[in-house]
């Protein structure tokens, strides 16, 4: 089946130190995004990548790294200069950056040890 | 900041339609109004969306008003699977290339058995 996979589920960071999300997708897709959500708050945009070797910063880009060296895939870097770094974490990918629809994965959970 | 506005909450009888209401008033000429809804710890899915005529898909239906400084999303039947927060989005064009959605904290809709 089609769509985009996110992992770990659950991901745990401990002070100081720097962690990755892992997100893939086999929907043939250009667009990429990272989208992190607070507890009863809507999404805020991290990260976006239009095509591979290229990608822009969001709203909320700072203590955030990325990476598109493959069409699939679009990995997200927590570092340890993200303060708060405790939210629920989406990608989403598009047919093109003006596509109408998004296609979220299921997210990722990080918590801070 | 959103563009939208909506009710936090809403309760629904299952099998009754479920009419969710947005107010956009400072949308302008070329944005879209588009509908995802989010279930609890999963990625949000796309529903609909829509310039100024009305919609229908197999999910649901929107009505945009005329001066389409609002719009409500129906659910004709409404589940208990539809128990979720909806997002009405007002699509606009970041960095001058691409689809950048801003997700508020839209509307949870309770479907009551």
């Amino acid at each position: 089946d089609g769509g985009i996979t996110q992992s770990p589920k659950y991901l745990f960071r401990k002070e100081g130190q720097n962690v990755t999300l892992s997100c893939e997708q086999n929907l043939n897709h250009d667009a990429m995004y990272w989208y992190r959500q607070d507890p009863g708050q809507g999404l805020r945009l991290i990260y976006y990548s239009q095509i591979v070797n290229d990608f822009q910063k969001g709203d909320i880009a700072e203590g955030y790294s990325v990476s598109r060296e493959k069409k699939e895939s679009f990995p997200l870097t927590v570092t340890s200069a993200q303060k708060n770094p405790t939210a629920f974490y989406l990608c989403a990918s598009s047919i093109g950056r003006l596509s109408e629809k998004l296609f979220f994965g299921s997210g990722t959970q990080l918590s801070v040890l | 900041d959103a563009k939208t506005t909506q009710p936090p909450s809403m309760d629904c009888a299952e099998g009754r339609a479920a009419n969710l209401p947005c107010n956009h008033s400072t949308i302008s000429g070329n944005e879209y109004v588009y509908w995802y809804r989010q279930i609890h710890s999963q990625g949000p899915q796309y529903i609909i969306h829509g310039l100024k005529n009305n919609e229908t898909n197999e999910m649901a239906s929107l009505i945009i008003t005329e001066d389409r400084k609002s719009s409500t999303l129906i659910l004709p039947h409404a589940t208990l699977r539809d128990t979720a927060v909806h997002y009405c989005i007002v699509r606009v064009v970041y960095g001058g290339a691409t689809n950048k959605l801003i997700f508020g904290t839209g509307t949870l809709l309770a479907v009551q058995p």
